[in-house]
C-alpha cells in the first residue's frame, strides 16, 4: 500500500513551459486535492475532485488546469509556467469528504527560472 | 469563501511548558477544524480533528478547544518535548459538506532543551 504517490519529486522548468505534476492513490479515495505551500503562506489549494469526471477550483486556480478521468489519478497542469508558480506541490487524497483525514503525498518541488 | 487566520507564526517555548496556537475562520457553515504538524522536509500529518458538535477533544498531551459562537478554534501542547518541534497549520472546512480544507499560514514551534 503506497498512499499517495507524486512525480517528479524535483523539477527546474524554464519560463514559458509547460508540464504535469502526477499523482495517484491507491486508497480507492474518492476526494483528491492539489495544494501549493509557499514559505509562511502555508497550504493553499489549487483545485480539488470528489470523483472521476467532477474537478473544482480552490482558492489559487490561476495557471493550472487539472483533470481526473480515474479514481486513482488526479494530474496538475502547469501551462505556461512562471516564476510565481515556484513552490512546493502537494497531492493529497481522503476517503470522505465529510471531514475525513487528508492522507498528503510526498511533495513535489518545482523551480521557475 | 472560508479564510483562516492563525496566531502566532512562531512560538518558543522550553522543555516542559505548555504551547497554545489559536485559529480563527470567517465561515459560519464550517464544521471541521483538523490539525496537521509537518516536521521539516515532511508531509503534512493529521494530530488531531474536532468537529463542530464538540466543544473540546483531548489525545494524550494535545487537546483542541473550538468556540463556535465566536469562530475560533485552539491547539494546546502540555509537557512540550523537542519532537514536537515542527510547523503546525489549523485548518477550516470550506462548507457544511466538508468536501475541502482551507489552511491557516502556520505556527513554527520550536522547543527547546
Amino acid at each position: 500500500n503506497a498512499g499517495v504517490t507524486q512525480t517528479p519529486k524535483f523539477r527546474i522548468l524554464k519560463i514559458g513551459q509547460s508540464m504535469t505534476l502526477q499523482c495517484t492513490q491507491d486508497m480507492n479515495h474518492n476526494y483528491m486535492y492539489w495544494y501549493r505551500q509557499d514559505p509562511g503562506m502555508g497550504l493553499k489549494l489549487i483545485y480539488y475532485s470528489v470523483g472521476a469526471g467532477i474537478t473544482d477550483k480552490g482558492e489559487v486556480p490561476n495557471g493550472y488546469n487539472v483533470s481526473r478521468s480515474t479514481t486513482e489519478d488526479f494530474p496538475l497542469r502547469l501551462e505556461l509556467a512562471a516564476p510565481s508558480q515556484t513552490s512546493v506541490y502537494f497531492c493529497a487524497s481522503s476517503s470522505t469528504g465529510r471531514g475525513g483525514e487528508l492522507f498528503f503525498g510526498e511533495g513535489s518541488r518545482l523551480t521557475v527560472l | 469563501g472560508e479564510n483562516v487566520e492563525q496566531h502566532p507564526s512562531t512560538l518558543s517555548v522550553q522543555e516542559g511548558d505548555s504551547a497554545v496556537i489559536k485559529c480563527t475562520y470567517s465561515d459560519s457553515a464550517s464544521n471541521y477544524f483538523p490539525w496537521y504538524k509537518q516536521e521539516l522536509g515532511k508531509r503534512p500529518q493529521l494530530i488531531i480533528d474536532i468537529r463542530s458538535n464538540v466543544g473540546e477533544k483531548k489525545d494524550q498531551r494535545i487537546a483542541v478547544t473550538l468556540n463556535k459562537t465566536a469562530k475560533h478554534f485552539s491547539l494546546h501542547i502540555t509537557e512540550t518535548q523537542p519532537e514536537d518541534s515542527a510547523v503546525y497549520f489549523c485548518a477550516a472546512s470550506i462548507n457544511q459538506a466538508g468536501t475541502a480544507l482551507i489552511f491557516g499560514k502556520g505556527t513554527t514551534l520550536s522547543v527547546s532543551s
